[in-house]
């Protein structure tokens, strides 16, 4: 079956950007939606965007232009990359697989925190 | 965009007991595109129900999912000790962004 597991730095400065990837195992990275969502220290959940193999993207109106997905094929991995951080960017990210809704599975997720 | 306000916001309820969640929405929600999730301590969120009332795989049906429009309901029955968790619901209606509740605890009395 599927497996994700996400991966990256867990501090990042602010203004900086935060990047992670998703490696996906057991199975195709291809013609499949992924998201991610992160959630803060104790709080809900909030969908980031989606992205597909073939370069279909979108994303949370509230992040504006700071997100952006890509997927390596050839790595069978899923990228997320957020500029201009600030401390409420600070989460646990996580990429499942999906791209509206019915996201499963999920990775165990990466906490990023954003402090100089 | 779509708010989705669960209520109550923590359920302290014993093992054995049934558990009834609410989900309502800002706005009318075609059931196809709402779906519940469970979240354990330290765990990524499961996907326990899909387009309002399927079960997702792997998930016993002692859960439940009902409702349509603006309310949404999932019910627990027989609450077992690893059902005690955060639940949140999602909406995928129309456009971006897809939002999620904001969560109910279910908490051992």
């Amino acid at each position: 079956q599927v497996q994700l597991q996400e991966s990256g730095p867990g501090l990042v400065k602010p203004s900086e950007s935060l990047s992670l990837t998703c490696t996906v195992s057991g199975g195709s990275i291809n013609d499949i939606y992924w998201s991610w969502i992160r959630q803060a220290p104790g709080k809900g959940l909030e969908w980031l965007g989606y992205v597909h193999s073939n370069g279909e993207f979108s994303s949370n109106p509230s992040l504006r232009s700071r997100v952006s997905m890509s997927i390596d094929t050839s790595k069978n991995q899923v990228s997320l990359n957020l500029n201009s951080v600030t401390a409420a960017d600070t989460a646990v990210y996580y990429c499942t697989k999906g791209s509206t809704g019915q996201y499963d599975p999920w990775g165990q997720g990466t906490l990023v925190t954003v402090s100089s | 965009e779509v708010v989705l306000t669960q209520s109550p916001g923590t359920l302290s309820l014993s093992p054995g007991e049934r558990a009834t969640l609410s989900c309502r929405a800002s706005r009318s929600v075609r059931s196809r595109f709402f779906d519940w999730y469970q979240q354990r301590p330290g765990q990524p969120p499961r996907l326990l129900i899909y387009s309002a009332f399927t079960r997702a795989a792997g998930i016993p049906d002692r859960f439940s999912g009902s409702g349509s429009g603006t309310d949404f309901t999932l019910t627990i029955n027989r609450l077992e000790p690893e059902d005690f968790a955060v639940y949140y619901c999602q909406q995928y209606d129309s456009q971006p962004p897809y939002t999620f509740g904001q969560g109910t605890k279910v908490e051992m009395k």
